[in-house]
Order: C-alpha cells, then sequence, then structure tokens
C-alpha cells in the first residue's frame, strides 16, 4: 500500500515552453500533496504544499506564477513549469500524506519516484 | 540555515554488520523524524519513522533512537545487506512538512 506515481518520469522541453507534471496516490487518498526539488547531490527542498480544494502554499523564494499548482481531487496534484528556461533543469518529486494510516507509523509522506525535467 | 544535518556524507559496512546513521537538527519544535532511502533517480522510499514523544522504534532490520536533549537522532540497521546500499535521508517534520538532512551514502560491502 501507500503508491504514489508521477508522470511522465523524464523530460525534455525547449526553452519557454510549459509542461506539466501529475503526481498520483494510486492506494490512497491525500488530502495534502507536496512538491520538492532535488539538485544533485543535494538534499531535496521543499516547494509547495498543495491541499485539496485549496491554493497551495509555496515556500518562500518559490516563484506561485511559475510553478503553477493544482489539486483538483484527493488522489492527484499537477505541477507545472511555465516558460521553463534552463535553469528550471532539475528533479522534481512529489509526495502525499496518508492522514488515515494509523498503526505504527501514522500520518506519513510517501514519495512518487520522481520527474527529471531538461530544458534545452 | 541548515536545521537537519547528516554530517557524514558516507558510510561504508561490511555484510552483517551494523550501520549507524547519524542525524542532528536544531529545532526543537520538530514533532516527528523520520528516515528515507533513496536510490539515483528514484524517490525516496520511507522506512521508519519516531515520534517527538518517544525515544526508540524498532520495525524489523531497523531501529530509531531519538535523544531530545542532544537533538540528535540514528538510524541503526542490523543486519546490513548489499541491498540496503543507497543514500539515506533523515527528515524532521513541523506543521506537517518535512525538513530534510543532506543525505548519507550507504555502501555494504559483501
Amino acid at each position: 500500500g501507500a503508491v504514489v506515481s508521477q508522470h511522465p518520469s523524464r523530460v525534455i522541453c525547449k526553452s519557454g515552453t510549459s509542461v506539466k507534471i501529475e503526481c498520483r496516490s494510486l492506494d490512497f487518498q491525500a488530502t495534502t500533496m507536496f512538491w520538492y526539488r532535488q539538485f544533485p547531490k543535494q538534499s531535496l527542498m521543499l516547494m509547495a504544499t498543495s491541499n485539496e480544494g485549496s491554493k497551495a502554499t509555496y515556500e518562500q523564494g518559490v516563484e506561485k506564477d511559475k510553478f503553477l499548482i493544482n489539486h483538483a481531487s484527493l488522489t492527484l496534484s499537477t505541477l507545472t513549469v511555465t516558460s521553463a528556461h534552463p535553469e528550471d533543469s532539475s528533479f522534481y518529486i512529489c509526495s502525499a500524506r496518508d492522514g488515515a494510516r494509523g498503526g505504527r507509523f501514522p500520518d506519513t509522506q510517501y514519495f512518487g519516484p520522481g520527474t527529471r525535467l531538461t530544458v534545452l | 540555515d541548515q536545521q537537519v544535518k547528516q554530517n557524514s556524507p558516507s558510510l561504508s559496512v561490511q555484510e552483517g554488520r551494523i550501520s549507524i546513521l547519524n542525524c542532528d537538527y536544531t529545532n526543537s519544535m520538530f514533532d516527528y523524524f523520520l528516515w528515507y532511502k533513496k536510490y539515483p533517480a528514484e524517490g525516496p522510499t520511507f522506512l521508519i519513522s519516531i515520534s517527538s514523544i518517544k525515544d526508540k522504534n524498532e520495525d524489523g532490520r531497523f531501529t530509531v533512537f531519538l535523544n531530545k536533549s542532544a537533538k540528535h537522532l540514528s538510524l541503526h540497521i542490523v543486519p546490513s545487506q548489499p541491498g540496503d546500499s543507497a543514500v539515506y535521508f533523515c527528515a524532521a517534520r513541523r506543521y506537517g512538512k518535512l525538513t530534510f538532512g543532506q543525505g548519507t551514502i550507504l555502501t555494504v560491502h559483501p
């Protein structure tokens, strides 16, 4: 259980175009999803928190007009990188919080496999 | 401001022995701590977690210890297996958000 998928796994686009990345919780409902970015040999940096049915909350320094987040259902959140530039090239990872899961590890974030974005 | 630190970039252990991965934090308001395992170009896989009100949590070969007074947590893997070789991240949670350490590369030699 607790499977999170991301699509696409890899995308290459031209500078100036927009790219949409999907994050889905496959076997649980996630009222909250998170979007992270990881640069090579660095840690995961939280970009924004996505709540179903409401506006996303962005971390300091993250441009909300550049990274559009939509959380339209309890199992799907999307991140759109608008007018992408080479500096947006990175590994983007989403996570979903399973708030309903009890037991020994409640309220844990489960991560998707990530999306490698390359902007030419 | 690096609130969660993993000071050892790498660790090498022989198969069958214990692996100890360490993590320090500065913010006493963190309420939950987690360990994730990650392979290159993949998302992190959840391993084990511990609430700030506990000092130990165990799940199979994995045990997490929390020392709140020292703001330190550790992950013990016993016995270590070659398949455990990966990058291990500790993460600390506050208001539902995770802050990650820089990661430690664990290599388990046969």
